[in-house]
Order: C-alpha cells, then structure tokens, then sequence
C-alpha cells in the first residue's frame, strides 16, 4: 500500500459523458502526479500540480482539467468523453520532486 | 519524446541476470525505473541523476551514461519477485516532475 487513494476503482460511463476521479495523496506530499495507461500508448504523463498550483503540463487533452485543493486532494475532469479514453488512470504523489507513490488507479470503460 | 527501451522482453530462469536498457536522443536531466505488476500500480526502483547521484533499492543497480543519453538497470540474481513490466523515465531540462516513460521491459521469471 502506497498510502495514495484514488477513487472510483472502476468507472463505466458513455461517449459524451463527464466523469470525475480523486485521488489522496500521502501524507505530507505536496506533489500530484496524473497518469493515463493505455496498452497502445503506454504510460503517459498528463499533469503536475505542487501545493495546489500547476506545476507541469504533459499530453493533456483540452477536454481533461484537473485541480488540486487546499487539503492537498486532487481531481482529475474528463469531459465528453470518447471511446479512446478508455483507460489506467494513475495518480501519484511525492514530497518534492524525488521518488513518485503511485496510487492503485481508476480504470475508465467508456461505451 | 518517448526514451526506447530493450529488450521489449526478456524470460529468465531463477538465478540468472538481467540488463534492460533505456536511450533517449535528447539531453536528459534524469532517469527514473519503476517495476510494475500485471494489475498493479508502478512501484519506483530508481532514480539517477546527472552528476552520478542515485537513489534506490540495494538490490538492484543502475548506471546512467549523461554523454550517450542511456540508462541500464541492472539485475543480479534474479527473484520471482523480479517479474514484471519495467519502465524507464525521462526527464529533461533541469526538472524531475515531468516524466516521459518508455513502453517498457516485460520481464519473466521463471523457476
């Protein structure tokens, strides 16, 4: 157990939906990490936010926002959704910018 | 860019060693391994940093190569514990955060 949570563990939704993942991080850990895991493209990184500012962009689709809150929790957007997002999505954290906790991750089917 | 790595996968018997290799064709900053299990979320093993700096598990090793923009995880006597998809990371211009992952290294470990 990494001490990261991430909530929903499964999420089934439709094409053009809106869906919403949390995740906790560690205690203490200032850093979020977003990831999305596909068996084509692998792991990709998405976003980076420290102490509730961005911090990194990576491949990030303009229909996917995230944010991260004063008590450290973030949330990661997915809006009109398509069937290519179907995916791993991982969130991780870390104290600095030092070895990243993975949390279990939300695996998205979108039908 | 996305770091290669090789082999793609590899099968071993107990006991054997093992080299997974990772390249990228831009300057890199540092270079971070993660192991992870089918079903499973990654889990860090490593990070080397430009300088020589490192940052792991005793078990295993790493060398980083700053001139050829290469990485080689390095594993002794393997474990069945070892099986697993390996990642290397990327990261470029003087940052941590933000990672580029290889596609990875299906390792297999066989009694």
């Amino acid at each position: 157990d990494s001490g990261v949570t991430q909530t929903p563990k499964h999420l089934i939704t439709a094409t053009g939906q809106r869906v919403t993942l949390r995740c906790s991080p560690r205690s203490g850990d200032l850093s979020v990490y977003w990831y999305q895991q596909s068996l084509d493209q692998g792991l990709q990184f998405l976003i980076q936010y420290y102490n509730g500012e961005e911090r990194a962009k990576g491949n990030i689709l303009e229909r996917f926002s995230a944010q991260q809150f004063p008590d450290l929790h973030s949330e990661l957007n997915l809006s009109s959704l398509e069937l290519g997002d179907s995916a791993l999505y991982f969130c991780a954290s870390s104290v600095e910018v030092d070895e990243q906790f993975f949390g279990p991750g939300t695996r998205l089917t979108v039908l | 860019q996305q770091p290669v790595q090789s082999p793609q996968a590899v099968i071993l018997r107990e006991g054997e060693d093992a080299v997974i290799n990772c390249s990228s064709s831009k300057a890199l900053y540092s270079v971070h391994w993660y192991r992870q299990k089918h079903g499973e979320a990654p889990v860090f093993l490593m990070i080397l940093l430009k300088g020589g700096e490192q940052k792991g598990h005793e078990k295993i090793s790493a060398s980083f190569n700053e001139k050829k923009q290469q990485s080689s995880l390095y594993l002794t006597a393997s474990q069945l514990s070892y099986s697993g998809t390996y990642f290397c990371g990327s990261s470029e211009g003087g940052s941590n955060y933000k990672l580029t992952f290889g596609k990875g290294t299906l390792l297999t470990v066989n009694p």
